[in-house]
């Protein structure tokens, strides 16, 4: 079946440091989100990508969905201690809105 | 808007008792979704549902059974709960489209069985 990977699952940053995670998918993707998972709380979507090659920006984060449209991308620049987390992507599964998740990866920052 | 809510946010079974965690969206969301989540595995789909009376197997749908019964309300039922089924368990929710639509999360149910 289908598989979005992220490896690592952990990294640690030092704060003002850059942070740059993948996700990769066994298949061609027709679009990829990212979530986020603060500790002890749920994921929150941040963004979905559509196009092939395309690049969106929330502020300190760019995100990339590659040109094979098979992996993605996640770039934190400057990291802050509001950034620990676990970050998750996901592919569709089929039909009716299913996701795929990858295992995520869990961000710390030493302040 | 309360978005997605669950009900209880922590519960301690024993093995072999049951119970339901209720999963509620003010979204008027056609598709919702059961996941659980536990140390490094991500998450996991047990169930969904594409509609009010409808309700489909996810990944790990084993030891589970589901119910929409009403399109804002959507069940998950543990007959005999197993030490297995300790994780964290997350609703969602999203409306049809045509791409995969976002997911909306509930806060989570913590469940322990002993």
């Amino acid at each position: 079946g289908q598989q979005v990977m992220q490896i690592p699952q952990y990294q640690h940053v030092q704060e003002g440091e850059d942070f740059t995670t993948y996700c990769n998918s066994s298949t061609t993707l027709s679009n990829i989100q990212w979530y986020k998972q603060r500790p002890g709380g749920h994921p929150v979507f941040l963004i979905q990508l559509v196009k092939s090659g395309e690049v969106k920006k929330q502020k300190r984060l760019t995100f990339q969905f590659g040109e094979a449209k098979k992996n993605s991308s996640l770039h934190i620049t400057a990291t802050q201690t509001t950034d620990v987390g676990t970050y998750f992507c996901a592919g569709p599964t089929g039909a009716n809105s299913k996701l795929t998740f990858g295992k995520g990866i869990t961000l710390s920052v030493r302040p | 808007n309360a978005g997605v809510t669950q009900t209880p946010k922590f519960r301690v079974l024993k093995t072999g008792q049951s119970m339901t965690l209720l999963c509620a969206q003010d979204m008027n969301h056609e598709y919702m979704y059961w996941y659980r989540q536990d140390p490094g595995m991500g998450l996991r789909l047990i169930h969904y549902s594409v509609g009010e009376g409808t309700t489909a197997k996810g990944e790990v749908p084993d030891g589970y059974n589901v119910s929409r019964l009403k399109k804002q309300n959507f069940l998950l039922g543990l007959e005999s709960a197993a030490p297995s089924q300790t994780s964290v368990y997350f609703c969602a929710s999203s409306p049809p489209q045509i791409l995969t639509s976002v997911q909306y999360f509930g806060p989570g149910t913590r469940l322990t069985v002993t």
